[in-house]
């Protein structure tokens, strides 16, 4: 597509509940990262993949946290038993793959995940 | 470790008026690259620059222009005349040669009244 796309735009859940954000990055981007922004902050780095493998999952916060790229294309953000702690919204961006830290990501609407 | 710090959160002026948007980063790396990322109310980043750790020219794209200096490890943002459709939130990061992985600094909104 022309840009990344991501879904829902908006999701509400209950304390406890699964999640799943997918991010559809523009074609031929080999790069896709998530990042989370909470209100009023920059993003935060989460996980970042080349190609299918995730090549830096430095970010995630911990356990309950997981994204998958399986066919090196759409990727999946998945939150299992939510937490308020985690409303925020969630961007995902793409590249070209450069490899010296020069990339250029182009970032989506994001999707914002609300805890009740 | 990598740190950006956008001391200003909040900046208002008045059409016409210039700007600057301060930014400081941190790195032990003597190769790294700086960005500035625009994000209106819409939400979505949108890119505006990119520099690398040996380019200290400074840059002028339009009413835009980026003001990199080493020495004191700042990387400053100027809007001149300034228009209401620049009130957005601005942010600086800092990537190393060896990451590709983006650190923000926490933003600066920008409104611009007319």
């Amino acid at each position: 597509g022309a840009g990344v796309s991501q879904t829902p735009s908006n999701k509400v859940t209950e304390k406890g509940k699964y999640v799943e954000l997918r991010c559809d990055p523009i074609s031929g981007h080999t790069a896709l990262y998530w990042y989370r922004q909470s209100l009023g902050q920059g993003p935060e780095f989460l996980i970042y993949f080349q190609g299918t493998g995730a090549a830096d999952d430095s970010g995630l916060p911990n356990d309950r946290f997981f994204a998958v790229r399986p066919e090196g294309s759409v990727s999946t953000l998945k939150i299992q038993r939510t937490e308020r702690g985690d409303s925020a919204v969630y961007l995902c961006a793409s590249s070209s793959y450069r490899g010296d830290g020069a990339n250029v990501l182009t970032f989506g609407a994001g999707s914002r995940l609300t805890v009740l | 470790a990598q740190k950006v710090t956008q001391a200003q959160t909040e900046i208002s002026v008045v059409e016409k008026e210039d700007v600057t948007l301060d930014c400081v980063y941190e790195t032990r790396d003597t190769t790294y690259y700086l960005f500035w990322y625009k994000q209106p109310p819409s939400g979505e980043l949108v890119f505006l620059i990119r520099r690398n750790s040996f380019d200290e020219q400074n840059e002028i794209s339009g009413r835009y222009s980026w003001n990199f200096q080493k020495s004191t490890s700042s990387f400053n943002f100027t809007i001149t005349a300034s228009q209401v459709v620049d009130s957005a939130v601005y942010f600086c990061a800092l990537s190393e040669v060896n990451t590709d992985k983006l650190i923000f600094g926490t933003g600066t909104r920008l409104q611009v009244f007319p």
